[in-house]
């Protein structure tokens, strides 16, 4: 059974920094690899879609990167702002569908 | 172009009642999924449709039930309603390719509380 984890569940730094999340899974055998962002009682903002063929994407100040064989994604944000302060979350989808596993999350806090 | 609309989105029940919750997904999309958000669990899979037919299910009871109709909208139920049930419920659509997974839009959301 897929199992999703993030590490850590929260982080608070000061505008500027560049950080990292990370995402974990058990079983290395999915489709894709999806990076979402969620603002309190909003719905998810897709950032970043990555593809079991790829290793990484990137959009702006957003790179993520994926290993398949070690089960590890990591969401690289370069110059954090207050504004990217919210709940940042980690899915795969391992089969030919769109159901995906949801980790925990990590909420993330910007000051300035 | 529009998003992924959900209707309502808030809505207060008692126990045994029943749910209906509506989801548009965006234009020319054909498959719609649905989660649900608790503090507890996260987000979990309900289920998923494409072309009107219901491809995949995740690991909730039958009191959880839902339909695609032919303009790629789709409706979830729940029915005798359980506190535990007082979630955010979310759909998703996506532009599924053949052979390739979609990236997954989400709408707003409809918060449901049981009472």
């Amino acid at each position: 059974k897929q199992e999703v984890t993030q590490i850590p569940a929260a982080l608070s730094v000061p505008e500027g920094e560049n950080l990292v999340l990370n995402c974990s899974f058990t079983d290395s055998a999915i489709y894709n690899l999806q990076w979402f962002r969620q603002d309190p009682g909003k719905g998810l903002t897709s950032l970043l879609l990555i593809q079991s063929s790829q290793r990484e994407q990137t959009s702006g100040r957003l790179n993520a990167s994926l290993d398949k064989s070690s089960g590890r994604s990591t969401l690289y944000i370069a110059a954090s702002q207050p504004g990217d302060s919210a709940t940042y979350l980690c899915a795969v989808s391992s089969q030919a569908g769109t159901a995906l596993i949801f980790g925990k999350g990590t909420t993330l806090s910007v000051s300035s | 172009k529009a998003g992924v609309t959900q209707t309502p989105r808030y809505l207060i029940k008692t126990r045994g009642q029943q749910v209906t919750l509506s989801c548009s997904p965006i234009s020319g999309h054909r498959s719609v999924s649905w989660y649900q958000q608790t503090p507890g669990q996260g987000l979990q899979f309900l289920f998923e449709y494409f072309s009107e037919t219901q491809r995949n299910k995740g690991n909730f009871p039958g009191r959880f039930s839902g339909r695609q109709f032919s303009n790629s909208r789709s409706e979830m139920n729940v029915s005798t309603l359980e506190l535990g049930d007082s979630a955010l419920y979310l759909c998703a659509s996506s532009h599924l390719r053949q052979g390739r997974t979609g990236e997954l839009f989400f709408g707003e959301g409809s918060r449901l509380t049981v009472l």
